[in-house]
């Protein structure tokens, strides 16, 4: 199993709809989570993190959190073009410091 | 915000050579940098976590002969590819903690733009 799972998509989300992101992981001792957007062929650039159990909030992005799931979704409200990417979860593997990936879902926006 | 340069972005070269990618905090200083690998259509898997002043921590099946990670200072990390072979071909791409940030549960890496490299 491994240790940050997602969905790869593709995504397709009309613009100006919410698009939902998912991300399940497998050990529970992680305590941080982190999303992030990667367009094609440039690195991923980070969008939220979250640590805490519940909803966070940054603009169009809220980040979910539940501990006793082991889940992390990402959602996207007002869906724009520019959304489109591929979108990165990531776990924090407590005690190691070092951040583990998923495999990263595709998100397409259509006008 | 914390910056990360590498360089180069791409690089091309003939199987057999040895390629290095330098990956630099321009204004923070970073004990620990990581170095990951992309493959087309795939996640970032990490390679090794490098350490200033002390040897590279390499994950399960990444080959230390073959990837040499150089950390002499706080602000630079050197990822040298030995003897580069076709299947070498990937994106590599380096991240680095800010020392002064602390150890909170906001463990935020800063990314470099990546390194593209070509093995003919």
């Amino acid at each position: 199993q491994k240790e940050v799972e997602q969905n790869s998509g593709p995504l397709s989300v009309p613009e100006g709809a919410i698009a939902s992101l998912n991300c399940t992981y497998s050990d529970r001792g992680s305590q941080s989570f982190f999303w992030y957007r990667q367009y094609s062929g440039k690195s991923p650039e980070l969008i939220m993190f979250i640590y805490s159990n519940g909803d966070k909030e940054d603009g169009r992005f809220t980040a979910q959190l539940n501990k006793a799931s082991q889940y992390v979704s990402l959602l996207i409200r007002d869906s724009q073009p520019s959304d489109s990417a591929t979108y990165l979860c990531a776990g924090l593997i407590q005690g190691a410091q070092k951040l583990v990936f998923g495999q990263g879902t595709r998100l397409t926006i259509n006008p | 915000g914390a910056v990360v340069s590498q360089h180069p972005s791409r690089v091309i070269c003939k199987s057999g050579t040895s390629v290095k990618i330098e990956c630099r905090s321009l204004d923070f200083q970073a004990t620990t940098m990581f170095w990951y690998r992309q493959f087309p259509k795939q996640s970032l898997m990490l390679m090794a976590t490098s350490n200033e002043g002390s040897k590279a921590t390499y994950e399960q099946g990444v080959e230390k002969d073959k990837f040499l990670i150089n950390h002499a200072s706080l602000t630079l990390s050197t990822l040298t590819v030995a003897s580069a072979h076709p299947e070498d071909s990937s994106f590599y791409i380096c991240s680095a903690h800010d020392d002064g940030a602390g150890r909170s549960g906001a463990n935020v890496l800063t990314f470099g733009a990546g390194s593209r490299l070509t093995v003919l």
